[in-house]
């Protein structure tokens, strides 16, 4: 299968700075990127979709302004996670897909807001 | 009523033990079925993709889609230990809606 690179794999920061999350996809053009968030004992839930040199699609009752995903090429989206706060600690995960194909999934970070 | 439901466990079996995990949906316009392994910490790893109803198989792995009563199932045969992980049911094209996953665990 293809490969996705999810960068840092954990991360560890104060209360009120934000955090930047990249996934490359690393063997092939991603046209779309996905951000997940998945807590402790839980399932994935969709964040945000987005598609290369467009903005993101976002997830009812996901704060755009918090969660800032930019995907400027076809191969790298980052998620920035703006002012953090403990709350906002979780395992965050990206997936990629080509022309909507299926979609392959990054190792995932581990935020935690302290 | 959640768009897939899946048991969360966790179900624990001998080594050698056939598993079996399930999932039920809402959405008849659903196409591709796939599960995922995910273990600790670690994000989720495509097992089997199936498009529309049928059988897969793949080594100990069989894939089930019943598109009529909307309902997916995951056989492992001869389970070992490396299998103990979580078991996710998706569906979707690109953006997947993903079951609640089940806890695994192979006891040798």
């Amino acid at each position: 299968g293809a490969v996705v690179s999810q960068h840092p794999s954990w991360v560890i920061c104060k209360s009120g700075t934000s955090v930047k999350i990249e996934c490359r996809s690393l063997d092939f053009q991603a046209t779309t990127m996905f951000w997940y968030r998945q807590f402790p004992k839980q399932s994935l839930m969709l964040m945000a979709t987005s598609n290369e040199g467009s903005k993101a699609t976002y997830e009812q009752g996901v704060e755009k302004d918090k969660f800032l995903i930019n995907h400027a090429s076809l191969t790298l989206s980052t998620l920035t996670v703006t002012s953090a706060h403990p709350e906002d600690s979780s395992f965050y995960i990206c997936s990629a897909s080509e022309q909507g194909t299926e979609a392959f999934f990054g190792q995932g970070t581990r935020l935690t807001v302290v | 009523q959640k768009e897939v439901e899946q048991d969360p466990g966790p179900l624990s079996v001998p080594e050698g033990a056939i598993v079996s995990l399930n999932c039920t949906y809402s959405n008849s316009a659903f196409q591709y079925f796939m599960w995922y392994r995910q273990y600790s910490r670690k994000g989720p790893e495509l097992l089997m993709y199936t498009y529309s109803s049928g059988n897969k198989e793949d080594g100990r792995f069989t894939a089930q889609v019943d598109k009529s009563s909307k309902y997916i199932s995951l056989f492992i045969r001869d389970s070992q230990p490396s299998d103990s992980a979580t078991y996710l049911c998706a569906m979707g094209r690109g953006k997947l809606i993903f079951g609640q996953g089940t806890e695994l665990s192979v006891k040798p």
